[in-house]
């Protein structure tokens, strides 16, 4: 099993609705959990950092955490063309490293 | 507060040959991580240093050596140059040491084509 999973995508989304990406992750220590967003070409940029279970809003970005299930998960409300990016999860393990899941390309449909 | 920055941003090396790569972390970060990027196997981790020393190391030849100064400023070098070594290098820092401390903040990267 991989130490953080995601769906690779494309997932498109038309633009105004909400994107769910979601996470899993094997490590039951872990206890941070991240979510970088990746624009063609350029390095990741933190969006959020989530910590304890249940929901975490930031403007259009919520994440969502659910230590029990090992999942964390990322909504993006009111989809914009700008959002098009791959999305990285996050993850620090049990030997304090950060994993990072091969990410989740996600396309605004105009 | 300047981001992280790295140099050179873009270099082409022959196999065989060895590379050095230098990042500067943001102002009074202490932890400087390494990242090897590429498209088949994504973000893997290289190694992390912290107050001039290695804590953390991924699973990588030991061609793949680092070093942090006193400034926190991190050089990576790659000994022996194989092609399936080009790759886009990033280096990311936090600030280490508080609750937040495994945020980390990518700098632009470093993309080396080995030919």
């Amino acid at each position: 099993q991989k130490e953080v999973e995601q769906n690779s995508g494309p997932l498109s989304v038309p633009e105004g609705a909400i994107a769910s990406l979601n996470c899993t992750y094997s490590d039951r220590v872990s206890q941070s959990f991240f979510w970088y967003r990746q624009y063609s070409g350029k390095s990741p940029e933190l969006i959020m950092s989530i910590y304890s279970n249940g929901d975490k809003e930031d403007g259009r970005f919520t994440a969502q955490l659910n230590k029990a299930s090992q999942y964390v998960s990322l909504l993006i409300r009111d989809s914009q063309p700008s959002d098009s990016a791959t999305y990285l999860c996050a993850v620090n393990n049990r030997d304090d490293k950060i994993i990072f899941g091969k990410g989740t390309r996600l396309h605004i449909l105009p | 507060k300047a981001g992280v920055t790295q140099t050179p941003r873009y270099l082409i090396k022959t196999r065989g040959q060895q590379v050095t790569l230098s990042c500067s972390p943001i102002s009074g970060h202490r932890s400087v991580s390494w990242y090897q990027q590429t498209p088949g196997q994504g973000l893997q981790f290289l190694f992390e240093y912290f107050s001039e020393t290695q804590r953390n190391k991924g699973n990588f030849p030991g061609r793949f050596s680092g070093r942090q100064f006193s400034n926190s400023r991190s050089e990576m070098n790659v000994s022996t140059l194989e092609l399936g070594d080009s790759a886009l290098y990033l280096c990311a820092s936090s600030s280490a040491g508080t609750l937040y401390s495994y945020e980390q903040y990518f700098g632009p990267g470093t993309r080396l084509t080995v030919t």
